[in-house]
Formats: structure tokens, C-alpha cells, sequence
């Protein structure tokens, strides 16, 4: 069964450095997402993505984020100046161009910032 | 505002016994409802999803029941085994837009053998 796939699994950062966090969708997926979870928590939506433009994004997703889909099969989340409140679980799903169909999800990377 | 939510944050049943998880939810627009569950380190999986339309689905050994009333998903898991251990969550996503989904704060069930 297709699956999403997302690297790396771990990262460990300095407060301050930029994070790219990767994913590669189901391939005949349109629509792409990210979302996270801190420890203990709820999963909160980042944002969404398609047709190469973001479609919508929460508070969460501030100036210090964005998405990339720089070729047909990646999709990366890059934080430019990390905070200790980044840290989190991060993951990605994606779903197929028919309406309500069930968003698929990685098994995150572990962002950890010290 | 927009909120899902669940009754319970913990269950815990016998194997063998059947399982149910409750979810309520807030904002009348959702129109889609999705259950995922999520073990130990990895992320959520898809278990079944209904809309607004249908007031019950079945799958395999999983039931979602819908009540649009009292604004009300529940899970019902047969046949519960050690392998469906896992914490649940409902999320709910709205009629337009990106189709985000909003999660609730999920339910961890224990299967004891």
C-alpha cells in the first residue's frame, strides 16, 4: 500500500538554525499538508498546499515557516530561525483531488530544539 | 468557535470485548468526519470516515455512528484486541476550503489480555 514518507526521523537543532524537514507524498496525491504535535497533544494544522501554492496556513504558521514542492515527489517544511517552542512532532499527510477524501500521514519527524 | 473533543481521554477493555470511543464535536459546518488512531511513535492512520450525509459506516470490525443532533462521532471497535491498542482521535473537517482537519484531543485505549 502507497504510503507517505517523511525525513529524517529525528533532528536535533540549535535555537537559531534553519530546519528543513522533508516528505514525499502518494504519488497521484493533489493536495499536501503539515501539521504537528507537540508532546501530549492534540495534532494541530500548519498548513495546506496545492497546485504549487499554499491554500491555507494557521497562526502557527508565522514568517519563519514555509513549504517547497521543489520537484514532482518532495514536499519540504523549513523553519529559517528555530525557537525552543518548535520542538514538536511534525508531520505531513496528503490526500487524492477527490472532495472529502481521507488525508494520509507520515510518521512524522521528531523536531527537537536545545 | 471550532472544537472536537473527546468524553474520555482513557479506556481500558478486555480482549475480546467490544470498544467504544466518543467523540463531540462544535461547529455545525463540518461535513466530513475522519477516525485515526495512533501508536507509539508513529503517526496517525486512517481508520475509517463518514459524512454529514450518512448517520452510520461500517468497516471491518469498525463502526463509526454519526449524530448530527447532538453533535455527536463515536467509534465502536468489535472484537477488541491487543493490537488495537493505540490512542484515537476523531478530526472533523469543515464544507470548503483546504479540507484542514481539526483534531480532538484523542483517547487512549489499553486492551488487557
Amino acid at each position: 500500500e502507497p504510503e507517505v514518507t517523511q525525513t529524517p526521523s529525528h533532528q536535533v537543532t540549535q535555537m537559531g538554525q534553519e530546519v528543513i524537514l522533508r516528505c514525499v507524498p502518494i504519488s497521484n496525491h493533489l493536495y499536501f499538508y503539515w501539521y504537528r504535535q507537540i508532546l501530549g497533544q492534540k495534532v494541530e494544522f500548519l498548513v495546506s498546499f496545492y497546485n504549487n501554492e499554499i491554500s491555507e496556513k494557521s497562526e502557527i504558521f508565522d514568517d519563519q515557516f514555509s513549504v517547497e514542492r521543489p520537484d514532482g515527489s518532495n514536499f519540504t517544511l523549513k523553519i529559517r530561525s528555530t525557537k525552543l517552542e518548535d520542538s514538536a512532532m511534525y508531520f505531513c499527510a496528503s490526500r487524492g483531488g477527490e472532495p472529502k477524501s481521507p488525508q494520509h500521514f507520515g510518521d512524522g519527524t521528531r523536531l527537537s530544539i536545545l | 468557535g471550532e472544537s472536537v473533543g473527546l468524553h474520555l481521554p482513557t479506556l481500558s477493555v478486555q480482549e475480546g470485548d467490544n470498544s467504544i470511543i466518543n467523540c463531540a464535536y462544535s461547529n455545525s459546518a463540518s461535513d466530513y468526519f475522519i477516525w485515526y488512531k495512533q501508536e507509539s511513535g508513529k503517526g496517525p492512520q486512517f481508520i475509517i470516515d463518514i459524512r454529514s450525509n450518512m448517520d452510520k459506516r461500517q468497516g471491518q470490525r469498525v463502526t463509526v455512528l454519526l449524530n448530527k443532533t447532538v453533535k455527536h462521532l463515536s467509534l465502536q471497535i468489535a472484537a477488541t484486541q491487543p493490537g488495537d491498542s493505540a490512542v484515537y482521535f476523531c478530526a472533523e473537517n469543515k464544507r470548503g476550503g483546504s479540507e484542514k482537519l481539526v483534531f480532538g484531543k484523542g483517547t487512549k485505549l489499553t486492551v488487557n489480555p
